[in-house]
């Protein structure tokens, strides 16, 4: 089965800051990669599929990229709102694997 | 609005059974793959299993096979987990999820609690 490891496990910085989360398959899944956010004690949201398409009412500061096995959530200008742990998926056939998580916190 | 409601959990003891429901609502129920993910407490998400939209192609996690059963009753539009052999590292929340507007879980239940504990 394919592994999906995210990397940090976890980040702070500070509002206004660019942050990066890392997502790796460990063999190519196209771009069959989705991120979800969930805020504590909340259902997680869906962010972005297809690697790169941010789902509708996703504020534009989030983006993805990647293709293959090396995958990436980008926060262009963090919010408070933003606090949260990120999830990659992948999607391109079963098991649809979750990476681990990146706890994303507020400096 | 598409919604998903999720029902069934509680508490069992190890080696018990529980059967989960999905009632779903707002969307095309019986043209759309379903799928059942989890989450221990503190813990990140684990996808458990999936149904194709008549049924009959069912996949499972490796934590779950042989253990689990995934259905759906398109008629009500409702889709089960009939967990069978609980064990204490079951115990989740179980959320519903399907891929509606993409092929990744635009939506999700709310989540059922599972408490798997003597």
């Amino acid at each position: 089965d394919i592994q999906m490891t995210q990397s940090p496990s976890s980040l702070s910085a500070s509002v206004g800051d660019r942050v990066t989360i890392t997502c790796r398959a460990s063999q190519g899944i196209s771009n069959y990669l989705a991120w979800y956010q969930q805020k504590p004690g909340k259902v997680p949201t869906f962010l972005i599929h297809d690697a790169s398409t941010l789902q509708s009412g996703v504020p534009s500061r989030f983006s993805g990229s990647g293709f293959g096995t090396d995958f990436t959530l980008t926060i262009s200008n963090l919010q408070p709102e933003d606090v949260a742990t990120y999830y990659c998926q992948k999607y391109d056939s079963a098991p649809l694997t979750f990476g681990g998580g990146t706890k994303v916190e507020i400096k | 609005e598409v919604q998903l409601v999720e029902s069934g959990g509680g508490l069992v003891q190890p080696g018990g059974s529980l059967r989960l429901s999905c009632a779903a609502s707002g969307f095309s129920f019986s043209s759309s793959w379903m799928h059942w993910v989890r989450q221990e407490p503190g813990r990140g998400l684990e996808w458990v299993s999936r149904i194709d939209s008549g049924g009959g192609s069912r996949t499972y996690a490796d934590s779950v096979k042989g253990r689990f059963t995934i259905s759906r009753d398109n008629a009500k539009n409702t889709l089960f987990l009939q967990m069978n052999s609980l064990r204490a590292e079951d115990t989740a929340v179980y959320y519903c999820a399907v891929p509606y507007f993409s092929n990744a879980f635009d939506i999700w239940g709310q989540g059922t609690m599972v408490t798997v504990s003597s």
